[in-house]
């Protein structure tokens, strides 16, 4: 049980275009989505937690109207990220969690090249 | 500022052995702490997690300390196997904050036959 699941597993856009990342919870409902950045060897950076029906809330420095968040529902959140630059070339994680829950279950990521 | 600190980048360790993965966090008002492994273009996979009301947690092969007054928590593999070969995270929490978890940088283990 809690399989998170991402889609796409990869991704190549060029420079000015936008792409959309989606993250679902299989087999629970996820209240609360995150969203995370990893850059090689680096940690797990927490870009924004969104609720389901509400607008996320986006950790200092991370710019929300670049990284466009959804959680249209208590099973998908998406991730958009207009007009990327090569700089927003990165590891993408998403995570949901199971109200009352404090453990997190990740997907399995999105790696996001932009050339 | 680094909250939550993994100093060793790697841990190379032989099966059969055991495996000592330890993380330091600066943060007191932390009362949560959770172990994540990670595999290559995988997301973390929940290990297991301590209160900061008990000393000890046990799972298995895996067992985790925490040491409130030295703000420092180890996660020990007994026995190591090839298959426990990944990235380790540890990650803290603040209750009542719960939805943010502050990640170390992550150790590789590697464990060798």
């Amino acid at each position: 049980g809690a399989v998170v699941s991402q889609h796409p597993s990869w991704v190549i856009c060029k420079s000015g275009t936008s792409v959309k990342i989606e993250c679902r919870s299989l087999d629970f409902q996820a209240t609360t989505m995150f969203w995370y950045r990893q850059f090689p060897k680096q940690s797990l950076m927490l870009m924004a937690t969104s609720n389901e029906g509400s607008k996320a809330t986006y950790e200092q420095g991370v710019e929300k109207d670049k990284f466009l968040i959804n959680h249209a529902s208590l099973t998908l959140s998406t991730l958009t990220v207009t007009s990327a630059h090569p700089e927003d070339s990165s590891f993408y994680i998403c995570s949901a969690r199971i109200k009352g829950s404090y453990e997190q279950y990740f997907g399995p990521g999105t790696r996001l090249t932009v050339t | 500022d680094q909250q939550v600190k993994q100093n060793s980048p790697s841990l190379s360790v032989q099966e059969g052995r055991i495996s000592i993965l330890n993380c330091d966090y600066t943060n007191s008002m932390f009362d949560y702490f959770l172990w994540y492994k990670k595999y290559p273009a995988e997301g973390p996979t929940f290990l297991i997690s301590i209160s900061s009301i008990k000393d000890k947690n046990e799972d298995g092969r895996f067992t985790v300390f925490l040491n409130k007054s030295a703000k420092h928590l180890s996660l020990h593999i007994v026995p190591s196997q090839p298959g426990d070969s990944a990235v380790y995270f540890c990650a803290a929490s603040v209750t009542g904050n719960t939805d943010k978890l502050i990640f170390g940088t992550g150790t590789r283990l590697q464990v060798f036959p």
